[in-house]
């Protein structure tokens, strides 16, 4: 069981926007600014969507954003487009060295 | 562009060591204070961060809980690599394991293309 939750799927269609949530406690998402957000298609390695809550690295589309409130933290796709399928996890510092991720969500671009 | 080419064997026997190696280009594994990570990922335990190390005037090691006592990471500065050694596999072990480059706090923004490692005798 992952440290933090996530919902096993979402969906939307082209062009839509869509939200994917993750939510733990105080003693990570809630305690740091330190939310990160990769995208991972299938066979291959996940890749960094956003840093630090909502920062964007480099080449990452701006249709690809983040936010948190309290523990829990979201990660919000709009203009939803047909490679943006896959799935998406959530990470968290949470204090002495250690690192927590959730479980997952699976993307279906409808 | 940082690339980390990952090598090692894909079979390992319950009770034997698991070694895998991280080659870095575009980067030194020697950068002062740039973490290298091992993490794997499993149907069962999800994404799970396994270790680092990092250079800043010293070698550090911070190592996860779930597998302290077990786990090595070396750097080799003559190669530009690092390494995993992971004692004693069960297949719980069984995942898929990457390198990485990247703080805790700020994300892994580099990825090996991962190993699929399978603990079976």
């Amino acid at each position: 069981q992952s440290a933090l939750t996530q919902p096993p799927s979402a969906s939307g269609s082209p062009g839509q926007s869509v939200t994917i949530s993750c939510t733990g406690t105080s003693s990570d998402v809630g305690g740091y600014n330190s939310v990160s957000w990769y995208q991972q298609h299938p066979g291959k390695a996940p890749k960094l969507m956003i840093s630090e809550v909502s920062k964007r690295p480099s080449g990452v589309p701006d249709r690809f954003s983040g936010s948190k409130s309290g523990n829990t933290a979201s990660l919000t796709v709009s203009g939803l487009q047909a490679e943006d399928e896959a799935d998406y996890y959530c990470s968290s510092y949470a204090g002495n060295n250690n690192l927590v991720f959730g479980g997952g969500t699976k993307l279906t671009v409808l | 562009q940082v690339q980390l080419q990952q090598s090692g064997p894909g079979l390992v026997k319950p009770s034997q060591t698991l070694s895998l190696t991280c080659a870095i280009s575009g980067d030194s594994v020697s950068s002062n204070g740039v973490p290298w990570n091992w993490i794997r990922q499993s149907p069962s335990r999800g994404l799970e961060w396994l270790g680092r190390t990092y250079y800043k005037s010293t070698w550090y090691y911070d190592y996860a809980v779930s597998v302290k006592g077990r786990i090595t990471i070396n750097p080799d500065t003559s190669k530009n690599q690092f390494s995993l050694q992971l004692n004693s596999v069960t297949p719980e072990d069984t995942a898929v394991y990457y390198c990485t480059r990247g703080q805790m706090r700020y994300g892994m923004d580099v990825w090996g293309q991962g190993t699929t490692v399978t603990v079976s005798s």
